[in-house]
């Protein structure tokens, strides 16, 4: 199992345009999430999906959509870029809500200038 | 869910013992400990977690105080490749994880 993977690794972005960053799953979780780390920083929840066609918002939803088309993808757009939205962004999946453990991928590297 | 306050950094010798406190005074009844780690700027991974029984798996052992205010987390021989961040996490029934800023664990030789 390649667990949870994201893609791109790294991007540079100028102010104002648009992305998409892709999460996949291979261990049919329901729950998916997308967080971002400033440093020095925990992470912060953006948006979630408790299962296929639906999503909620996080902490810090602003500037971010979401969609959840298949169980096994989750997708994170940005778009209108803005420095501000600069961090490292994980995505990470679970079984379930409440009490499950989440799996949390590499990571993206964004860099808005 | 219950905030948490940790040290920010400390240091362990590398073949000892590391114990990373964490005091969590509002914690509620039905509310789990949780801890994970980030090496490097990785993903977070998951370590372990308590209701108010001490929890041991292969990676490290978790004591909850019998108030269950505050906890501990064991690494009983601490390597370099421990070296990272600790996030000690109070969870209730909850879709959500709420992070703080952790515990730099820095192992040295």
């Amino acid at each position: 199992n390649a667990g949870v993977t994201q893609t791109p690794k790294f991007r540079v972005l100028k102010t104002g345009q648009s992305m998409t960053l892709l999460c996949a799953q291979d261990m049919n979780h329901e729950y998916m999430y997308w967080y971002r780390q400033d440093p020095g920083m925990g992470l912060r929840l953006i948006h979630y999906s408790v299962g296929e066609g639906t999503t909620a918002k996080g902490e810090v939803p602003d500037g971010y959509n979401v969609s959840r088309l298949k169980k096994q993808n989750f997708l994170l757009g940005l778009e209108s870029a803005a420095p501000s939205q600069t961090s490292v962004y994980f995505c990470a999946s679970a079984f379930g809500g409440g009490f499950y453990e989440q799996y949390f991928g590499p990571g993206t590297r964004l860099t808005v200038t | 869910d219950a905030k948490t306050t940790q040290p920010p950094s400390m240091d362990c010798a590398e073949g000892r013992a590391a114990n990373l406190p964490c005091n969590h005074s509002t914690i509620s009844g039905n509310e789990y400990v949780y801890w994970y780690r980030q090496i490097h700027s990785q993903g977070p991974q998951y370590i372990i977690h308590g209701l108010k029984n001490n929890e041991t798996n292969e990676m490290a052992s978790l004591i909850i105080t019998e108030d269950r205010k505050s906890s501990t987390l064991i690494l009983p021989h601490a390597t370099l490749r421990d070296t990272a961040v600790y996030y000690c996490i109070v969870r209730g029934n909850t879709d959500k994880l709420i992070f703080g800023t952790g515990t730099r664990l820095q192992v040295f030789p």
